[in-house]
């Protein structure tokens, strides 16, 4: 079946460092791929998405671009605040019939 | 426009008790998904309905969970008798239509404790 691979966390960053967060997948045909974040207390929300290959998803300075050939989907952003302190889940969703997966997500601290 | 509404937001409650939580998609949407959040777990689909009927049931953990869509803009989830590794943030979630490969919009979650 589906599956997300995700770096392990918690990753602690300074104010205006770099991130990078990796995530790979296992999937049969051509999934749609998911960046959301999570705020303490609250739901999941899509940060950005990627519906086929060698598209780039962005959103408030995250991108990610999907990479068939290494079947990745890494989320980056080049200067990292204190608000963007959150766990950040990747996730996919095949065609019609296949599983939606999320990754076991990547707890972020940015501090300033 | 409102977002999925759940309630209650936090339930607590004793072994062997009944719960339901309750669910209210985004209006016109037509797929409804409730998911289970624990730390050991992370975020487990439980079931999955489009057009209110259940598509895919199999994560649901066994026979003490049920859950029904009697229409478009309600749902729920039942855990009869609940057990304490029951505890756990309960999502619900809806998209505009098949489900799949679509974007998820999800409820701010019902924190359910069971002693």
């Amino acid at each position: 079946g589906n599956s997300v691979t995700q770096m392990e966390g918690p990753v602690t960053l300074s104010e205006e460092a770099f991130l990078t967060i990796n995530c790979t997948y296992t999937a049969t045909g051509y999934p749609s791929l998911f960046w959301y974040v999570q705020y303490p207390g609250e739901g999941l929300q899509l940060l950005l998405k990627a519906t086929k290959a060698d598209d780039k998803g962005s959103n408030k300075g995250f991108e990610a671009t999907y990479r068939k050939e290494t079947t990745s989907f890494h989320l980056e952003k080049g200067s990292v605040q204190v608000s963007d302190s959150a766990v950040y889940f990747c996730a996919l969703s095949g065609g019609y019939g296949q599983n939606f997966v999320f990754g076991p997500g990547t707890r972020l601290s940015v501090l300033p | 426009d409102a977002g999925v509404i759940q309630s209650p937001r936090h339930e607590v409650t004793e072994m062997g008790q009944e719960v339901t939580l309750r669910c209210k998609p985004i209006s016109g949407h037509n797929s409804l998904f409730w998911y289970r959040q624990t730390m050991m777990r992370g975020l487990e689909l439980l079931i999955y309905f489009n057009n209110n009927v259940p598509i895919d049931d199999s994560g649901m953990p066994e026979d003490r969970f049920s859950a029904k869509m009697p229409n478009a803009s309600f749902s729920t989830l039942k855990i009869q008798p609940s057990e304490p590794r029951d505890s756990a943030v309960y999502f619900c979630a809806s998209s505009p239509g098949t489900g799949w490969g679509e974007t998820q919009y999800f409820g701010p979650g019902t924190r359910l404790l069971v002693l």
